[in-house]
């Protein structure tokens, strides 16, 4: 199985920061990462698919990077609906779907 | 617009049974793959059982192979898993997820595009 690894757990930081969300796959997986955001209570909702698309309806300040093992989750000027927990799944190898632990974006 | 909508958790007790059921609405369900994720209390996403259109093709984790059954009911647009042999270890929300191929970066992906609010099944004495 794939092991998909976000550190840190938890991040601190302030409305109109911007705030990068790294994410490390234990294998290669080309560009075939998804990130997701989940607010307490709620389902995950789809962010950016295939490492860097953005999905419709999400805000331009929301950005993905990287290929290969290495990915990152940006987002420019942290809004205060932002504060959550974020996900990067991989989706290279099916139909095991691996998610990472998430990150928690907190104040 | 998509819905899915789970029901039938609840508490129950070590050893015991439990189905769950999610109705889907708002795209040709029997066309798509659909999954069942949970979430433990604090933990992270587990992807846990999909099933392919027709029901060609059921994957299962590791961790409930042999205890629980992915079905579906493509006339009802519904889907279903039947959860036996419960342990604390099963405690979560359970998610239903609709599966999509989306477009991007010159080739297609596959990502969880629309989920459940989510039914939370308890397993305690």
């Amino acid at each position: 199985d794939i092991l998909m690894t976000q550190s840190p757990s938890y991040l601190s930081a302030s409305v109109g920061d911007r705030v990068t969300i790294p994410c490390r796959a234990s294998q290669f997986i080309s560009n075939f990462l998804n990130w997701y955001q989940q607010k307490p209570g709620k389902a995950p909702r789809l962010l950016i698919y295939g490492a860097s698309n953005l999905q419709r309806g999400v805000p331009s300040r929301f950005s993905g990077n990287g290929s290969g093992t290495d990915f990152t989750l940006t987002i420019t000027s942290l809004q205060p609906e932002d504060f959550a927990t974020y996900y990067c799944q991989q989706s290279y190898a099916a139909p095991l779907f691996t998610f990472g632990g998430g990150t928690k974006v907190e104040i | 617009d998509v819905q899915l909508v789970e029901s039938g958790g609840g508490l129950v007790k070590p050893g015991g049974s439990l189905r769950l059921s999610c109705a889907a609405s708002g795209f040709t369900f029997s066309s798509e793959t659909m999954t069942w994720l949970r979430q433990a209390p604090g933990k992270g996403l587990e992807w846990i059982s999909s099933i392919t259109s027709d029901s060609i093709y059921i994957y299962y984790a590791d961790s409930v192979k042999g205890r629980f059954t992915i079905s579906r009911d493509d006339a009802k647009n519904s889907l279903f898993l039947q959860m036996n042999g419960l342990t604390a270890e099963d405690t979560a929300v359970y998610f239903c997820a609709r599966e999509v191929t989306l477009y991007g970066s010159g080739t297609y992906f596959n990502a969880y595009a629309h989920w459940g609010p989510g039914s939370l099944v308890t397993v305690s004495s």
